[in-house]
C-alpha cells in the first residue's frame, strides 16, 4: 500500500544551525507532498508545499526538494531559531485534478529541537 | 473566521461507551476530513467527505461512523468505545490542495 517513511524521529540542534528533514514515498504517481509543522497542543499547519512537477521551492529561511526518481523530498531550515521548535510531518498524495480531494499519506513526524 | 473547531477538547470514556465528536469550519469548504494521532504513525485518516450528503472511508475506519448533514458540520461517532481507541482527532478541510487542522480533541478510553 501507499506508505511514506520519515527521518530523522528527532532531531536536535543549535540556534542558527541548518536542519533537514528527509521523507521517502512509495507510490509513484504521487504529485503533491506538503508539509506541515505541529506545535505542542494544536493542530498541524502547512508551512511548504510543492509539487511533481518542480524540483524545488524556497519560502524565506524554509526549502523542500524533490527527487521523483529517487522518490525522495526533504525539508530545508536555515538559521534555525528557537521558535522552529515542533513537530514537522511530511505527507504525499495523488492530486487528480486542480481542485479536489486530496488524500494524505503522512510520515510519522519529526521532533524539531533548536537550542539558544 | 474561527477556521476548523472541534468540540470537545478533552473527554474520557469508558469501554463500551459512545460519543459524538463534532467538527466546523466556516470557510465554505467542500472537503472535510477525520484523522487521529498516534505516538510514532502520524496522522491515519478514518473518514472523509467530498460534499454535504457524502462519506467516504479512510485508512483506519473501524469502529467509527460519520455524517455530513450539513456543509460546515462533520460529525465523527463512536458506538463503543475501546481502549484502542485513546488517541488525539483531528478533523481538517479544505477547498483545493492545502487542508486546515482544527485544534484537536483529546480521548481517553478506559
Amino acid at each position: 500500500g501507499e506508505n511514506v517513511e520519515q527521518h530523522p524521529s528527532t532531531l536536535s540542534v543549535q540556534e542558527g544551525d541548518s536542519a533537514v528533514i528527509k521523507c521517502t514515498y512509495s507510490d509513484s504517481a504521487s504529485n503533491y507532498f506538503p508539509w506541515y509543522k505541529q506545535e505542542l497542543g494544536k493542530g498541524p499547519q502547512l508551512i511548504i508545499d510543492i509539487r511533481s512537477n518542480v524540483g524545488e521551492k524556497k519560502d524565506q529561511r524554509i526549502a523542500v526538494t524533490l527527487n521523483k526518481t529517487a522518490k525522495h523530498f526533504s525539508l530545508h531550515i536555515t538559521e534555525t531559531q528557537p521558535e522552529d521548535s515542533a513537530v514537522y510531518f511530511c505527507a504525499a498524495s495523488r492530486r487528480r485534478r486542480e481542485r479536489g480531494y486530496n488524500k494524505l499519506i503522512f510520515g510519522a513526524g519529526t521532533r524539531l529541537a533548536v537550542h539558544p | 473566521n474561527a477556521g476548523v473547531t472541534q468540540t470537545p477538547k478533552f473527554r474520557v470514556l469508558k469501554t463500551g461507551q459512545s460519543m459524538t465528536l463534532l467538527c466546523a469550519q466556516d470557510m465554505n469548504h467542500e472537503y472535510m476530513y477525520w484523522y487521529r494521532q498516534d505516538p510514532g504513525m502520524g496522522l491515519r485518516l478514518i473518514h472523509y467527505s467530498v460534499g454535504e450528503g457524502t462519506t467516504a472511508k479512510g485508512e483506519v475506519p473501524d469502529g467509527y461512523n460519520v455524517s455530513r448533514l450539513k456543509k460546515q458540520n462533520f460529525l465523527l461517532g463512536l458506538e463503543s468505545a475501546a481502549p484502542s481507541q485513546t488517541s488525539v482527532y483531528f478533523c481538517a478541510s479544505s477547498l483545493r490542495a492545502e487542508q486546515f487542522f482544527g485544534p484537536g480533541t483529546r480521548l481517553t478510553v478506559l
